[in-house]
């Protein structure tokens, strides 16, 4: 069974970090592309970062650009991403994503 | 960025009876290699989404042979026949032709 287990998630405060990963088993995470799509309370899907099965790639929405980082740890089977200078409008369920999706890690940015 | 428009935003259906909902696309999502990067999500309440159609037309592995989707141009339909209570959630049109990965507004299922 594919499972994609995130954590790193929490409350934080406005211009603060956090770094979010994605451990996934049951498949070769280096075999995939990945991406960090969020969801903020009651809305839609938005993509955040992507980045290539090698982890050499990495492309951001304009959003999150010089703020988010993304990276992958092949040996580990683990994706990350770093979020630094959280704004309030950060605050939204992020999902790792791919062919499939994990369950989800719980952002929220406020004072 | 590619814009997909999704329609309707809502559907109620009576179980057993059929549903379409549909995704048009403000460009073209056909790549140089051949392949239609138009992919359909199901997500259930309180789930991530799970894929069900990729590439516009294909079945994911396990997906009921009840779903399937279609491409006309820049328009694409998914179809579910004999709607079943296990269907109900919101559904989504992504594309991945280009980046930004861009999402459809989602549309809400619910049984009648």
């Amino acid at each position: 069974e594919v499972q994609l287990l995130g954590s790193g998630g929490g409350l934080v405060q406005p211009g603060g970090s956090l770094r979010l990963s994605c451990e996934a088993s049951g498949l070769t995470l280096s075999d995939y592309g990945m991406n960090w799509v969020r969801q903020a309370p009651g809305k839609g899907l938005e993509w955040v970062s992507a980045i290539s099965k090698s982890g050499d790639t990495k492309y951001y929405a304009d959003s999150v650009k010089g703020r988010f980082t993304i990276s992958r740890d092949n040996s580990k089977n683990t994706l990350y991403l770093e979020m630094n200078n959280l704004r309030v409008e950060d605050t939204a369920l992020y999902y790792c994503a791919g062919t499939y999706w994990g369950q989800g890690i719980l952002v929220s940015v406020s004072s | 960025d590619i814009v997909l428009t999704q329609s309707p935003l809502s559907l109620s259906v009576t179980p057993g009876h059929s549903a379409s909902i549909s995704c048009k696309s403000s460009q073209s999502l056909l790549h140089t290699d051949g392949k239609t990067y138009l992919y359909w999500y199901l997500q259930k309440p309180g789930q991530p989404p799970q894929l069900l159609i990729y590439e516009a037309s294909n079945r994911f592995s396990g997906v009921p042979d009840r779903f399937s989707g279609s491409e006309s141009g820049t328009d694409f339909t998914l179809r579910i026949s004999r709607v079943d209570a296990e269907d109900v959630g919101i559904y989504y049109c992504m594309q991945s032709v280009q980046l930004p990965l861009t999402f459809g507004a989602g549309t809400k299922v619910e049984i009648k």
